[in-house]
């Protein structure tokens, strides 16, 4: 699987918008760039996913660099309940529930 | 929908024992994954099963297994523990697409003393 590089740790404050970054310099064209984060004492929740073009939903925003070698998380206000290890992992074809997980970056949320 | 549902919660076993964790996907979906998560490895996966099937196996030992029910529920089993074994077990349950999105429960967190 290719790599995917995060920073170890982001802080925010209430109500401002948050871009947590992610490097993935190796993704190969067929593969898909997913976000997972996990709040404390839960599992990983799906956050967003896309393959070139960028993205949204209720939870975020997805931004895509055009050489596709690096993509952007984006919530657009920040709240307490944001404060989670966010994952960027990347996907190619159909990966039989295998999903490959790195450290992901450790978002604190400041009120 | 219900969402993934894993039991137990808690459990504590000594080493030498052996442990069944259970998963109860989300309905329709027919495709369960199970992972191990350590302070110190992270989130690995073990295995994954489709139709009564394993489609997919991670790099652990063949002390950890698993099996799917025909109504999708799953099962994993670990014997012979032992302290590194300690861990969250996670199962996560998809839908047959190619969007392949995960929906995990809350897990079993095991403690081997």
């Amino acid at each position: 699987d290719a790599k995917t590089t995060q920073p170890n740790s982001m802080e925010s404050n209430e109500e401002e918008p948050v871009h947590l970054p992610c490097n993935h310099s190796t993704i190969s064209g067929t593969d898909y760039i997913h976000w997972y984060r996990q709040l404390p004492s839960q599992g990983p929740e799906y956050v967003i996913h896309g393959l070139t073009s960028n993205v949204n939903n209720r939870m975020a925003s997805l931004a895509i660099a055009e050489d596709r070698k690096s993509s952007t998380l984006i919530l657009h206000r920040a709240t307490l309940r944001d404060a989670a290890v966010y994952y960027c992992i990347l996907r190619r074809g159909t990966s039989y529930g295998k999903l490959t997980f790195g450290q992901g970056t450790i978002l604190t949320v400041h009120p | 929908k219900a969402g993934v549902t894993q039991t137990p919660r808690y459990l504590i076993k000594t080493r030498g024992q052996q442990v069944t964790l259970s998963c109860s996907p989300i309905s329709g979906h027919r495709s369960v994954s199970w992972y191990q998560q350590t302070p110190g490895q992270g989130l690995q996966f073990l295995f994954e099963y489709f139709s009564e099937t394993q489609r997919n196996k991670g790099n652990f030992p063949g002390r950890f297994s698993g099996r799917q029910f025909s109504n999708s529920r799953s099962e994993m089993n670990v014997s012979t523990l032992e302290l590194g074994d300690s861990a969250l077990y996670l199962c996560a349950s998809s839908e047959i697409s190619r969007e392949e999105k995960l929906f995990f429960g809350s897990g079993t967190q095991l403690s081997v003393l």
